[in-house]
Parts: structure tokens; C-alpha cells; sequence
């Protein structure tokens, strides 16, 4: 069964502002990872957050982890056009095998 | 130089065919990849292979079959194609078993007719 459920399914925002995703998931993890799909392209990993962690950053992507309500969120402030693309988190699943759980993702779309 | 290359981009074939992906990493990594990207975007784990072993085999029907030659090749054959199997078929690698980041290719967009 699917893992990580991505919120909202679509976003569209203008030129600056920021965007916020949001990730929910049922099982315990080792790790979560948010990866980007520029259309047409494969998946490109941007951040991985230990089940440890609460917050990580890289330039201008923050990721939180809340482990007891299972979800994690991603923010990318000062948004740009080029950041138009599909958001997807995975699970490490804490138990099973040794595999990530893709959500459908997060359709973000910044507008000039 | 790419770090995962997937051969063909497109395929574009009937019911009942026959057909192979190839996929190579140049990252020396242990393990990698195949995943199927459904038109809604939903991207779900079909094998995976750490140094040329496989270690998980989901769900796929037996028509699907991967093949490592070696730990930087995971070719991928489809007998008796169906319409269903029309997807985005993509490539991974990532260092050891441990589920730490993974590398992806371009991907290859599989139409069945």
C-alpha cells in the first residue's frame, strides 16, 4: 500500500513567494526523502532527513520531520520559475524491506 | 558525463512484442533500480539488485524479467507486452543496501499499442 501521501496534489504560486508541501506517512521510518521531477525528467534527490532529525536545510529548501504525527513538510522560500516541477517524498520504511515508498507527488507550478 | 543512462528514451511497440531497456551507472554503486511511473504520476519499486544479486522482486508479473550482468548494468525484458504496461519506466542506483539517496535516469517512456 502507499506510503507517503503529498499535500496539496497541485500548487500554483507567483514568482517569489514561498511554497509549502506537506507529507504524510503510515509506518515508521529510518529516513524520509524529497525528491524533484522536472517534466519529462527522472527524479533528482534534494534532501534526506533522518528519523532523528526535526529540521534540514539546503539553500533555500527546509525540510521539518515530525516523527509522532508522521509527516514532514517542504518549503521552498524565494520561489523561482525554474522550481516548476513535481515534488515527491519516500519513505525508508522502518520495518519490511529495504526499499522507498514513493507518494503521487506535488504538481508545483510558479508563475512569473 | 551521465551518471545513470537508460537506452531507449521512447518505445513504441505492439500487444504481444517483445522488448528490453538498458540501463547503466557510472557512479560505482552496489545497488540499483527499476521502477514503473503510472500516468498518474505514481511511482512504484519493481526489483532491485545489490551487486548483481536480487534482493527485491515486488509484485511484477513473470513477464517481467531483470537481468544484471554486472553491478553497473540492470537491463530490463518485457515479454508479451500489454497495453497496461504502458508507462515511465525508470532506472536507479545508490551506494549499498541501506536506502540512502538514489540516482535516477531520464527514464523510458514505453507505449503499448
Amino acid at each position: 500500500s502507499q506510503q507517503g501521501e503529498e499535500d496539496p496534489q497541485a500548487l500554483s504560486i507567483q514568482e517569489g513567494e514561498n511554497a509549502t508541501m506537506n507529507c504524510s506517512y503510515k509506518t515508521s521510518i529510518n529516513n524520509l526523502q524529497w525528491y524533484r521531477q522536472n517534466s519529462g525528467r527522472g527524479l533528482v534527490h534534494l534532501i534526506l532527513i533522518r528519523s532523528n532529525e526535526r529540521e534540514k536545510h539546503s539553500g533555500r529548501l527546509r525540510v521539518t520531520l515530525d516523527t509522532s504525527k508522521k509527516s514532514s513538510s517542504l518549503l521552498i522560500t524565494a520561489s523561482r520559475a525554474a522550481d516548476t516541477a513535481s515534488y515527491f517524498c519516500a519513505t525508508d520504511p522502518l520495518q519490511g524491506a529495504q526499499k522507498l515508498v514513493f507518494g503521487q507527488g506535488t504538481r508545483l507550478t510558479i508563475n512569473p | 558525463d551521465t551518471a545513470v543512462s537508460q537506452t531507449p528514451k521512447y518505445l513504441v511497440t505492439q500487444m504481444g512484442n517483445d522488448k528490453s531497456i538498458k540501463c547503466e551507472q557510472n557512479l560505482g554503486h552496489d545497488t540499483m533500480y527499476w521502477y514503473k511511473q503510472d500516468s498518474k504520476k505514481f511511482l512504484k519499486i519493481m526489483f532491485s539488485y545489490n551487486n548483481k544479486e536480487l534482493i527485491i522482486n515486488e509484485t511484477v508479473p513473470n513477464r517481467f524479467s531483470p537481468k544484471s550482468p554486472d553491478k553497473a548494468h540492470l537491463n530490463l525484458h518485457i515479454n508479451s507486452l500489454e497495453l497496461g504496461d504502458s508507462a515511465v519506466y525508470f532506472c536507479a542506483s545508490s551506494r549499498g543496501r541501506v536506502t540512502t539517496e538514489q540516482y535516477f535516469g531520464p527514464g523510458t517512456r514505453l507505449t503499448v499499442t
